[in-house]
């Protein structure tokens, strides 16, 4: 079954610190991938997305992604974090069947990123 | 551009009652999907519809249905609500495709609590 996999549950990390947050998936094909930001009590902005060619995306507010194939991973980086940027962080995926959508994310489980002072 | 919204804001309800939630598409958008958030987990997909039919469903029971209206805009409507139905429930607008349909905008999201 295809399945999307946070490991990290909370971080914390300084402010002006780099962040690196992990996401592996479960699927035979390329999924298409992106990460989420959720405020408290918010709903879902969208950093960045991956369908296809460069595997190293940029996204909103100094985030970007690198998709490795052969890790079946998704990382999210920033290389210095602000305090404003402690939230929720969910890794999306969304799977195709062949020539068919079902307009399905599976997401994961989230991580919690503390930005200490 | 005008974003996603979703309406109510909170809802209070009895279990065994019904509830409608209400969503508005992004601009330019014609697919709309819909998501349950239970507290501390990621969101469920509940379904997607384009061209006012629903074209796919997640593992949700059949008292969780929906509607597209012509103007794309959407309802949920959950049936017979159990405690186990409380919980945020999003809304998400994008635009038919193969790849851009999965490349959704959230709304804020209904905070669902049943007593």
């Amino acid at each position: 079954a295809q399945s999307v996999t946070q490991p990290d549950i909370h971080i914390t990390v300084s402010e002006g610190a780099s962040l690196e947050l992990r996401c592996n998936y479960s699927y035979g094909a390329t999924p298409y991938l992106f990460w989420y930001v959720q405020s408290p009590g918010q709903g879902l902005q969208l950093l960045l997305k991956y369908f296809s060619g460069d595997t190293l995306v940029q996204g909103i507010k100094g985030f970007e992604a690198e998709f490795k194939r052969s890790q079946s991973s998704f990382n999210l980086r920033k290389p210095s974090v602000h305090w404003s940027d402690a939230a929720e962080y969910f890794c999306a995926v969304g799977f195709t069947h062949g020539s068919s959508n079902t307009g399905k994310l599976i997401f994961g489980q989230g991580t919690t990123l503390q930005v200490k002072p | 551009e005008t974003g996603v919204t979703q309406s109510p804001t909170h809802l209070i309800k009895t279990r065994g009652q019904q509830v409608t939630l209400r969503c508005s598409s992004q601009s330019g958008h014609n697919t709309v999907s819909w998501y349950q958030q239970a507290l501390g987990q990621g969101p469920q997909f509940i379904f997607q519809y384009y061209r006012e039919e629903e074209n796919g469903r997640g593992n949700f029971p059949p008292r969780f249905s929906g509607l597209q209206f012509p103007n794309y805009s959407s309802e949920l409507n959950v049936n017979a609500l159990e405690l186990d139905d409380s919980a945020l429930y999003l809304c998400a607008s994008s635009f038919w495709g193969l790849a851009s349909s999965y490349e959704q905008y959230f709304g804020p999201g209904t905070r669902l609590t049943v007593t």
